[in-house]
């Protein structure tokens, strides 16, 4: 069965430190992936995405992504994080059964020290 | 342009008593889809209309859940009755492409508190 797991549901790092979120996904075909972000009272908005072509991908806000298919991993990172960075982040797979969807992990929420 | 909206953003209500929420997709997006996040829990699809039918509505809970696409454009999601497990975030989405290609397009979500 398809799957996302993020195995941190809490991150604390200190501004403008660096950051590494992790994503494990299980999916038998070749994997759509994606990154989305929740800041507080706002919805979830797309940060970067992998579909093809070069495992490294750059995304929004400065993060970036790098897909291993041998680790079936999907790993989000920062090199400086900022205050506003605070958030939950989720890792998702696009799948096909019934119709295309996402399978979202549960989420990491990140917390940014001073 | 205007972005995915969602009424209300905040439902509190008792159980036993019904809720709809209501979701505005991006002008021209066919695909329109329900998630809800239970219990701070996964993120997970209810349903995917495309235009005005149901593609797939696999994810729905269970029969109390009834949801709608008027003409195709605006999208409805009644709860009836509703349980106190039925309490999360309910996040409407939409694209341009069944596939998602792009990316969907998230709304910010309505949170429903079943009291």
């Amino acid at each position: 069965a398809q799957s996302v797991t993020q195995p941190d549901i809490h991150i604390t790092v200190s501004e403008g430190a660096s950051l590494e979120l992790r994503c494990n996904y299980s999916y038998g075909a070749t994997p759509y992936l994606f990154w989305y972000v929740q800041s507080p009272g706002q919805g979830l908005q797309l940060l970067l995405k992998y579909f093809s072509g070069d495992t490294l991908v750059q995304g929004i806000k400065g993060f970036e992504a790098e897909f291993k298919r041998s680790q079936s991993s999907f790993n989000l990172r920062k090199p400086s994080v900022h205050w506003s960075d605070a958030a939950e982040y989720f890792c998702a797979v696009g799948v096909m059964d019934s119709s295309y969807k996402l399978i979202f992990g549960s989420g990491t929420r990140l917390l940014v020290r001073p | 342009e205007a972005g995915v909206t969602q009424f209300p953003s905040h439902s509190v209500i008792e159980k036993g008593q019904t809720v709809t929420l209501r979701c505005d997709p991006i002008s021209g997006h066919d695909n329109l889809y329900w998630y809800r996040r239970v219990m701070g829990k996964e993120i997970k699809f209810l349903l995917h209309f495309v235009k005005e039918s149901k593609q797939d509505e696999s994810g729905m809970p269970n029969n109390r859940f009834l949801a709608e696409r008027t003409g195709g454009t605006y999208s409805t999601l009644k709860v009836q009755p509703a349980e106190l497990e039925d309490s999360g975030v309910y996040f409407c989405a939409s694209s341009q492409t069944a596939g998602g290609v792009y990316g969907y397009t998230f709304g910010s979500g309505t949170r429903l508190t079943v009291v």
